[in-house]
């Protein structure tokens, strides 16, 4: 199948510091990709879509502001979780579809804000 | 009422158990439905994959919807101690091409015992 890769897998940071994650496609082209958030013994929920060349689509809840999404290649998209507080530590997965529209997980990135 | 309910569990079987793990969901909208397994620290990967209510096997996997009840069952058969994981069920309304419109359940942590 198809191979979705997120960096770093872990992170651990400071509160009020940024944290950059990235998504990638590693084998096919990706316009669209989706970030999900998965805090411990809970559902994966859907922050965003993340449209290549333009910007993204956010669900309701989710401050746009504070979770930066560019998605600037076909095969790139970036989460920065700007001004980071202990409550946004969790574990947050990126999906792409390839084109019969199945999705593709990465490995998900744990964020620990201390 | 969240619109894919999953009980947590954890289940715990021996091996070569025949695990049933299920879901229920109130949007009768949804009419496509998926099983993710995701292990430990990991993304999801897609186990089964159904439209509509009726059964679908894949090897020792079968997964059922009743869309009358409302209700999507995933069995296992012949449980492998590789089968520890989690499992989350996930609905969506629409066609394969936007799967990034999924719910999914909070999931139900599955361990077989050799």
């Amino acid at each position: 199948g198809a191979v979705v890769s997120q960096h770093p897998s872990w992170v651990i940071c400071k509160s009020g510091t940024s944290v950059k994650i990235e998504c990638r496609s590693l084998d096919f082209q990706a316009t669209t990709m989706f970030w999900y958030r998965q805090f411990p013994k809970q559902s994966l929920m859907l922050m965003a879509t993340s449209n290549e060349g333009s910007k993204a689509t956010y669900e309701q809840g989710v401050e746009k502001d504070k979770f930066l999404i560019n998605h600037a290649s076909l095969t790139l998209s970036t989460l920065t979780v700007t001004s980071a507080h202990p409550e946004d530590s969790s574990f947050y997965i990126c999906s792409a579809p390839v084109n019969t529209g199945e999705l593709f997980f990465g490995e998900g990135s744990r964020l620990t804000v201390l | 009422q969240k619109e894919v309910e999953q009980d947590p569990g954890p289940l715990s079987v021996p091996e070569g158990a025949i695990v049933s793990l299920n879901c229920t969901y109130s949007n009768s909208a949804f009419q496509y439905f998926m099983w993710y397994r995701q292990y430990s620290r990991k993304g999801p990967e897609l186990l089964m994959y159904t439209y509509s209510s009726g059964n679908k096997e894949d090897g020792r996997f079968t997964a059922q919807v009743d869309k009358s009840s409302k209700y999507i069952s995933l069995f296992i058969r012949d449980s492998q101690p590789s089968d520890s994981a989690t499992y989350l069920c996930a609905a969506t309304p629409f066609s394969r091409g936007s799967q990034g419109n999924l719910i999914f359940g909070k999931g139900t942590k599955l361990s077989v015992k050799p």
